[in-house]
């Protein structure tokens, strides 16, 4: 059963980078959009962008410029970068397996999550 | 961008009532909508996709309806466990996007 689990910095300053990291276990990277999702506190979830595991990537373009995701094949895992951070990045953050079935796609697993604050 | 608008965004019900929950689109979607519950401080949790398909283990209480711009979330016995925020979300575009949620509050 495949597993997701994110990790990385709770406290992030502002102006610095947010780094994270999905382990996936039970599974493999192969086949599978990969994504970031976000969550302020008290708000809906905000989707930030997904890679394939050709390593083809689709970010919101409200974060494009600030977004990088990539994969660690060797680790199976998938990565989050998000730069010039300010107080609005704080949120908590998932990763989450897109499923396709045929036309349709879907999350279908999700990490627990992690909080992030952004804070000097 | 396609926006996606939940009405309402809460509502109080009591164990055993019929619950209807209202997802818009900005634009027509087809049947790419996605149905999320989620409980304090847990993930969503998807109950439904393409519209009207109940995912695996998903309790038969629960059932998704509509096409284009409207489509609704039905809980036809609430049950305590169902006490929670529902989400949707489209996957008809690349940029995916989310609606605001609707909290089902105890009565």
């Amino acid at each position: 059963q495949v597993q997701l689990q994110e990790s990385g910095p709770g406290l992030v300053k502002p102006s610095e980078t947010l780094s994270l990291i999905c382990s996936i276990s039970g599974g493999s990277i192969s086949g599978y959009f990969w994504s970031w999702i976000r969550q302020p506190p008290g708000k809906g979830p905000e989707w930030i962008g997904y890679i394939y595991d050709s390593g083809n990537t689709n970010y919101n373009p409200s974060l494009k410029s600030r977004v990088t995701i990539s994969l660690v094949r060797s680790k199976n895992q998938v990565s989050l970068k998000l730069s010039s951070t300010t107080a609005a990045d704080t949120a908590v953050y998932y990763c989450a397996r897109e499923r396709q079935l045929g036309d349709f796609d879907f999350f279908d697993i999700w990490g627990q999550g992690t909080l992030v604050t952004v804070s000097s | 961008d396609i926006q996606m608008t939940q009405s309402p965004s809460s509502l109080s019900a009591s164990v055993g009532d019929r619950v209807s929950i209202i997802c818009r689109a900005s634009q027509s979607i087809s049947s790419h909508l996605n149905w999320y519950q989620q409980r304090p401080g847990k993930a969503p949790n998807l109950l439904i996709y393409a519209a009207s398909t109940l995912q695996d283990g998903v309790p038969s209480r629960f059932s998704g309806s509509g096409s284009g711009t409207d489509f609704t979330l039905t809980i036809s016995t609430l049950q305590p466990e169902d006490f929670a925020t529902y989400y949707c979300q489209q996957s008809y575009s690349t940029q995916l996007s989310f609606g605001g949620g609707t909290k089902v509050e105890i009565k």
